[in-house]
């Protein structure tokens, strides 16, 4: 049971620049998310999905796109990465049913210049 | 919407001593669910305490334990017995028990504890 897999761990980008993070999860989890933290902050939701097919915007969508085509994997897009996406970035899972049970992966650090 | 405020950026405490960090939390809904996560400087997020709107005692984990005041909106985190291997980020969160079940974070808290 590895729990939530993030890839990358690191990764610089120049300016214009697209990627995708991933994450998986093998805990058949139905929520999925994506936040990112900027230095000195706490998380901010980016992207969340509550089952295959489902996806919904977070508070900082803008630059990103995801998609859910199965339960265990929510990748993230970056398309024309700029400086201001520099960041921390987290996937997190839950059950829903119990909600106290919040997963985190590793964490991807990315670097835009 | 959610809202959590920590209004301490910064805490020192001497190690064995005991140390309380605040959050305050804003929601109309009557069901969530208040966390506290601890940040390393190796980055991961470590899930401390969880405490839920309708439990009727505060938590307690270990050396950790969740002063719960639900009149006041607050959800304070007290260690006891602080070591050094508590200086980290902590970060006070909650998610509602329906909906998108997302956290909401606050800004964090750097705690450092002094040999």
């Amino acid at each position: 049971n590895a729990g939530v897999t993030q890839t990358p761990k690191f990764r610089i980008l120049k300016i214009g620049q697209s990627m995708t993070l991933q994450c998986a999860q093998d805990m058949n989890h139905n929520y999925m998310y994506w936040y990112r933290q900027d230095p000195g902050m706490g998380l901010k939701l980016i992207y969340y999905s509550v089952g295959a097919g489902i996806t919904d915007k977070g508070e900082v969508p803008n630059g990103y796109n995801v998609s859910r085509s199965t339960t265990e994997d929510f990748p993230l897009r970056l398309e024309l990465a700029a400086p201001s996406q520099t960041s921390v970035y987290f996937c997190a899972s839950t059950l829903g049913r119990d909600s106290r049970a919040q997963y985190f992966g590793p964490g991807t650090r990315l670097l835009v210049l | 919407a959610q809202k959590i405020t920590q209004t301490q950026p910064g805490m020192f405490v001497q190690e064995k001593e005991a140390v309380t960090l605040d959050c305050t939390y804003d929601t109309s809904d009557p069901s969530y669910g208040l966390f506290w996560y601890k940040q390393p400087s190796s980055g991961e997020m470590i899930f401390l305490i969880y405490q839920g709107s309708y439990d009727q005692q505060n938590a307690t984990e270990g050396r950790y334990s969740l002063n719960f005041q639900k009149a006041r909106k607050s959800a304070n985190l007290v260690i006891s017995a602080s070591q050094l291997g508590d200086s980290a980020m902590y970060f006070c969160a909650m998610s509602l028990d329906t909906g998108r079940r997302a956290l909401t974070f606050g800004s964090g808290t750097r705690l450092q504890v002094q040999p």
